[in-house]
């Protein structure tokens, strides 16, 4: 199986400020990476696939970079909304593995 | 628009077999576009991925839970399931289904899991 780590586990940031969250893989899987935004009580909310690409209606701070074993997400301009955790997952082969998560506090 | 809704028993008993089920609205559960599954989430913990299906017959599941986990489809009812056998309290969780977008026609890999249900809680105990 495809480990996936992600670093920090939780971070505490101003509205305004550029917040940057890594993921990494225990092996390569190209850009085959999504992330996901999961605010308490609901469902997690599909945010960038193919590890920079922006899903359709998603606020365009949210960024995505990355190939092979390590990637990133960036939220250009923090905001008040954006407080929540966010977990990568790896797509590229089964068994899908998710990130343990990075809790992001306004 | 796309929904999806888990539907089944919020409690288990221990040993017993958990049954869930996915009702797809607004979209044909026969698209060879989407694979369709199951990811869970134990109380103050993260994700974790059980299962998918494709086209109503391929299935994959977690490794960790493979010999307890059964995934199947019902088109006509437009709905999947998951059946999970010999539940522990370790699987006492937040469930949910969700439809994982292909990259092309062949579904070989996809982009990730684009819509979601709202969850179910699910709780083993006795």
């Amino acid at each position: 199986d495809i480990q996936m780590t992600q670093s920090p586990s939780s971070v505490s940031a101003s509205v305004g400020d550029r917040v940057t969250i890594t993921c990494r893989a225990s092996q390569g899987i190209s850009s085959w990476l999504a992330w996901y935004q999961q605010k308490p009580g609901k469902a997690p909310k599909l945010l960038i696939y193919a590890a920079s690409s922006l899903q359709s209606g998603g606020p365009s701070r949210f960024s995505g970079s990355g190939f092979g074993t390590d990637f990133t997400l960036t939220i250009s301009s923090l905001q008040p909304e954006d407080s929540a955790t966010y977990y990568c997952q790896q797509a590229n082969s089964f068994p899908f593995t998710f990130g343990p998560g990075t809790k992001v506090d306004i | 628009q796309l929904q999806l809704q888990e539907s089944g028993p919020g409690l288990v008993k221990p040993s017993e077999t958990l049954s869930l089920t996915c009702t797809v609205s607004g979209g044909s559960i026969r698209s060879s576009s989407y694979y369709w599954g199951w990811v869970r989430q134990p109380p103050g913990k993260g994700l974790e991925w059980i299962g998918s299906i494709y086209d109503m017959q391929t299935t994959y599941h977690n490794p960790s839970l493979r010999s307890r986990v059964t995934l199947y489809g019902d088109a006509s009812k437009n709905q999947f399931s998951l059946k999970m056998s010999s539940v522990t309290a370790a699987d006492t969780a937040v469930y949910y289904c969700a439809r994982h977008r292909c990259s092309s026609s062949s579904c070989f890999k996809i982009y990730g899991m684009d819509v979601w249900g709202q969850g179910t809680t699910v709780t083993v105990s006795s």
